[in-house]
């Protein structure tokens, strides 16, 4: 199977600060990555798929990167708003593997 | 609109076996394309896929699951069962069901999501 490895596992910036989350896939999976938002006792929320497309009615200082096997989520400036645990999963191929999760705190 | 909503036990004993149904609307599970995962979390965990399902019957499972799963679907019902055998402590936590974006390339990308079923699991 294909694992994916995020990082970090925890991060805690500042309001307006960029922030930037990494995910490594083991074998190539071309551009087959989401990202997934989690707010506390909230159901995931999709943000991103196809690496780097924006799902409907996500803000746009929410933005992804990447192709082969390093992909990134990029929040240009970040809100409260934005506290959360983020999830990458590659869907190229079952099984359609999450990331290990991210979880980002205001400083 | 499209909704799915989990249910089944809240809380089943070491070694039995956990039955969830998924109950879905807004779309149909013998629409081309339409297909629905099955994903847990664990308390203040990752969430991990275990499963799914597409109009097609097509099947996959977790690897390291693979032995203790079963999918299955309703369509005149509108459901999707899954089953999980010789429960353990370390199964407790939310069951979520989700439907996997339809025709969207590769496998398992998910538009929407229920809003999960805790299990946990206890002598």
């Amino acid at each position: 199977d294909i694992q994916m490895t995020q990082s970090p596992s925890s991060l805690s910036a500042s309001v307006g600060d960029r922030v930037t989350i990494t995910c490594r896939a083991s074998h190539d999976i071309i551009n087959y990555v989401a990202w997934y938002q989690q707010k506390a006792g909230e159901v995931p929320k999709l943000l991103i798929y196809a690496a780097s497309t924006l799902q409907s009615g996500v803000p746009s200082r929410f933005s992804g990167s990447g192709s082969g096997t390093d992909f990134t989520l990029t929040i240009s400036s970040l809100q409260p708003e934005d506290v959360a645990t983020y999830y990458c999963q590659k869907y190229k191929s079952a099984p359609p593997t999450f990331g290990q999760g991210t979880k980002l705190e205001i400083k | 609109q499209v909704t799915l909503k989990e249910s089944g036990p809240v809380l089943v004993k070491p070694t039995e076996t956990l039955t969830l149904t998924c109950t879905v609307s807004g779309f149909s599970l013998s629409d081309a394309g339409v297909g629905v995962s099955w994903i847990r979390q664990p308390p203040g965990k990752a969430l991990e896929w275990l499963a799914y399902i597409f109009w097609n019957d097509e099947i996959s499972f977790s690897t390291s699951l693979n032995s203790r799963l079963t999918i299955s679907k309703d369509t005149s019902r509108s459901q999707v069962v899954l089953t999980l055998t010789d429960m353990d402590p370390l199964d407790t936590g939310t069951y979520y069901c989700a439907r996997i974006w339809p025709f969207s390339s590769g496998r398992g990308l998910i538009d929407y999501w229920g809003q999960g079923a805790l299990v946990t699991v206890s002598s």
